[in-house]
């Protein structure tokens, strides 16, 4: 039963292109939840999906961020036209319910340069 | 304006003795609270969580309790083993979306170091 896996791992990108992150819940988890860690902070709620569907992105900035739970597949959050100070650990989390305790995947480190 | 607070960035303990882990909060309308624990290079891992109509959870070595009056959570561990070793994050939630969590408030993390 493999747990949340995010991928890649690393990402490096020049300013101004875009990022994209994956995220593949647990099996059997609808709910996904991404989370932002800059450098000596905790984490920082950014967007909660069910499938199809933004239930709560408040956390989101409001351009160049977006993010989406399609029927079939990962989760995917995009990153447009990236600068530097969207260096940071990208975690994904997934949950069968929104109750409890969530799996983090192992993040994806997004470096700009 | 940072709700959730974890005012000690570092603590070292003995192997073997006890591990406290403070966590401070200023919203009163949180009444779910979670603890991780994060390796370097790693997610957070669901350590143990405690609801606002309880003042004490505990499972095997970790205890978390909570003073609502106060807006006040520790951890304790005990004993506490090197492995234990890693970034301890405090998170706190509302009840949203039909009783699910939705988003987590984290603090920013208490580094713990066990000492053999």
């Amino acid at each position: 039963n493999a747990g949340v896996m995010q991928n890649p791992r690393h990402l490096v990108r020049r300013r101004g292109q875009e990022a994209r992150l994956r995220c593949s819940p647990m099996k059997g988890h609808s709910h996904v939840y991404w989370y932002r860690q800059l450098p000596e902070e905790g984490l920082k709620f950014m967007v909660y999906l069910q499938k199809e569907n933004i239930i709560d992105e408040s956390g989101m900035p409001k351009e160049r961020f977006s993010a989406e739970f399609p029927k079939e597949g990962p989760s995917i959050l995009r990153i447009q036209q990236v600068v530097r100070g969207d260096s940071a650990a990208y975690f994904c989390a997934s949950s069968p319910s929104g109750i409890g305790g969530y799996t983090f995947g192992s993040g994806t480190r997004l470096t700009v340069v | 304006d940072q709700q959730v607070k974890q005012n000690s960035p570092s603590l070292s303990v003995q192997e073997g003795r006890i591990s406290i882990l403070n966590c401070d909060y200023t919203n009163s309308m949180f009444d779910y609270f979670l603890w991780y624990k994060k390796y370097p290079a790693e997610g957070p891992t669901f350590l143990i969580s405690i609801s606002s109509i309880k003042d004490k959870n505990e499972d095997g070595r970790f205890t978390v309790f909570l003073n609502k009056s106060a807006k006040h959570l520790s951890l304790h561990i005990v004993p506490s083993q090197p492995g234990d070793s890693a970034v301890y994050f405090c998170a706190a939630s509302k009840q949203n979306y039909g009783g699910s969590q939705g988003n987590l408030i984290f603090g920013k993390g208490t580094k713990l170091s066990v000492k053999p």
